[in-house]
């Protein structure tokens, strides 16, 4: 499984874009990139997934470039409820390997 | 609310105990897994079924176990408890765990102190 690296927090105040970057230099060419929310003591959430280019659904926005080395998850207008841990997680979207491989996340701090 | 039950939501017992966790998936989800969330060792894998096949298996002890149910309910059996075992238990459930990647939805898990 393709190892990931994401900043272990960030900080950002209300109203603003917050954009996390996850590094994912071993990525396979079958590899999916999926973002996932957790809340303090509840499960995580699945947020957004993209494989190349640009994915956007009604919470957030998935960049991804050419190479697929990186992907950049975007919140726009952050809120204060959006403070969460933010897991980038890699793996093949095809037959096996469905358990999902949690790296240490980046913890997200929202302030008013 | 995800669709995915856990009971119970808190559990408090002491070192050489057994405990049963309970998982009921979502409506139409064939899939179940297990996750340990623990503050050292963040999420992890425990094991997965599939229509009530054990289907993947990650960091699981021994002294653990699970089953899926005919009724696709799933137990997370611990046993021989020890301190180290404290943590959250997530179970998350997808609709199938065969093919193409399905999101997986987490319950609210289970949260387990051994003392």
């Amino acid at each position: 499984l393709a190892k990931t690296t994401q900043p272990i927090s960030m900080d950002s105040y209300e109203g603003q874009e917050v954009n996390i970057t996850c590094s994912h230099n071993n990525i396979a060419t079958n590899d999916y990139i999926t973002w996932y929310q957790q809340f303090p003591s509840q499960g995580p959430r699945f947020i957004i997934q993209g494989y190349k280019t640009k994915v956007t659904n009604e919470v957030a926005s998935l960049f991804i470039p050419a190479d697929r080395k990186s992907s950049t998850l975007s919140l726009p207008r952050v809120s204060l409820s959006d403070t969460a841990v933010y897991y980038c997680l890699v793996g093949d979207r095809g037959t096996g390997r469905r358990a999902l491989t949690f790296g240490s996340g980046t913890r997200l701090q929202v302030q008013p | 609310d995800s669709g995915v039950t856990q009971t119970p939501k808190h559990l408090i017992t002491a070192t050489g105990q057994r405990v049963t966790l309970r998982c009921s998936p979502r409506s139409g989800d064939l899939s179940v897994y297990w996750y340990q969330q623990s503050l050292d060792q963040g999420l992890q894998f425990l094991i997965q079924y599939y229509n009530g096949e054990e289907r993947a298996k990650g960091n699981i002890l021994e002294r653990f176990s699970a089953q899926q149910f005919p009724d696709l309910h799933s137990e997370l059996n611990l046993s021989s408890l020890e301190l180290g075992d404290s943590a959250l238990y997530f179970c998350a459930s997808s609709v199938d765990g065969q093919r193409a990647y399905n999101e997986q939805f987490f319950g609210p898990g289970t949260r387990l102190t051994v003392l």
